[in-house]
C-alpha cells in the first residue's frame, strides 16, 4: 500500500510557482521521499528525492518537514509542460536501488495559461 | 536522454496471441528490472520484479504463467503477455536503476497494448 497522501488535482497559473503537498506521516528513519511525475501517456519522469534535508536541482525543490511527516515539490516557475501527474513515493534505498517503487494516485497538476 | 528504452511502443494484436515487450537499460547493467501496467485514469500498479538469472518475483494477483518474464541479460527483461485478451489491453511500463548508491529508479516510456 502506498504510505502517502496526496491532493488529487491543483491548479497552478503559468510562471507562478507550484507547490505540491504530500504527506508522508508513518515515514521510516530509513525511508527516502520520492517525486515523480507522468505527463499523458508517457513512463514516470523522476524529478527528485531527499531524506531529511531539502534539496534542489535544476528540475526542482523539495522541502521536507523536520519531523519528516510531509514534504512539498516545487515547480519554481511553472509552464503549460508541467501539466502532469505528481506522484510522493517513500522508499527505503539501499544503495543499487533495487526497491520497488509503489504509486499510489498522485496529485494532477493543471497549469493554466 | 533516456535511460531506460521500451520498444514497442504501441502493438495492436489479435485475442489469444501472444505479445512481447522489451526493456533496456541504456549504458548500464540492471540486474533488478519492475514491470508496471496501468488502466486509464488509474495509477501505475506493479506486477513484477525482474532478476537477471533467475525468476521473476509476481506481486499478489498477478499471473505468472500469463505474463511471462525473462531477464536472460543484464540489459534486457522482456515481459510476455500469453494468450492476450481484450481485458489485458493496457499500458505497460519497466523501469530499472544503475547500480550505484541513491541512484533513483528511471522508466521507459511504456508499451501500449490494444488486444482486439
Amino acid at each position: 500500500d502506498a504510505k502517502t497522501t496526496q491532493p488529487t488535482s491543483m491548479d497552478c497559473a503559468e510562471g507562478r510557482a507550484a507547490n505540491l503537498p504530500c504527506n508522508h506521516s508513518t515515514i521510516s528513519g530509513n525511508e527516502y521521499v520520492y517525486w515523480y511525475r507522468q505527463i499523458h501517456s508517457q513512463g514516470p519522469q523522476y524529478i527528485i528525492h531527499g531524506l531529511k534535508n531539502n534539496e534542489t536541482n535544476e528540475m526542482a525543490s523539495l522541502i521536507i518537514t523536520e519531523d519528516r511527516k510531509s514534504s512539498t515539490l516545487i515547480l519554481p516557475h511553472a509552464t503549460l509542460r508541467d501539466t502532469a501527474v505528481y506522484y510522493c513515493i517513500v522508499r527505503v534505498d539501499y544503495g543499487g536501488a533495487t526497491n520497488k517503487l509503489i504509486f499510489g494516485t498522485g496529485t494532477l497538476l493543471a497549469v493554466q495559461p | 536522454g533516456a535511460v531506460v528504452s521500451q520498444h514497442p511502443s504501441r502493438v495492436i494484436c489479435k485475442s489469444g496471441t501472444s505479445v512481447k515487450i522489451e526493456c533496456r537499460s541504456l549504458d548500464f547493467q540492471a540486474t533488478t528490472m519492475f514491470w508496471y501496467r496501468q488502466f486509464p485514469k488509474q495509477s501505475l500498479m506493479l506486477m513484477a520484479t525482474s532478476n537477471e538469472g533467475s525468476k521473476a518475483t509476481y506481486e499478489q494477483g498477478v499471473e505468472k504463467d500469463k505474463f511471462l518474464i525473462n531477464h536472460a541479460s543484464l540489459t534486457l527483461s522482456t515481459l510476455t503477455v500469453t494468450s492476450a485478451h481484450p481485458e489485458d489491453s493496457s499500458f505497460y511500463i519497466c523501469s530499472a536503476s544503475r547500480p550505484t548508491d541513491n541512484s533513483p529508479l528511471h522508466f521507459g516510456n511504456g508499451t501500449r497494448l490494444t488486444v482486439t
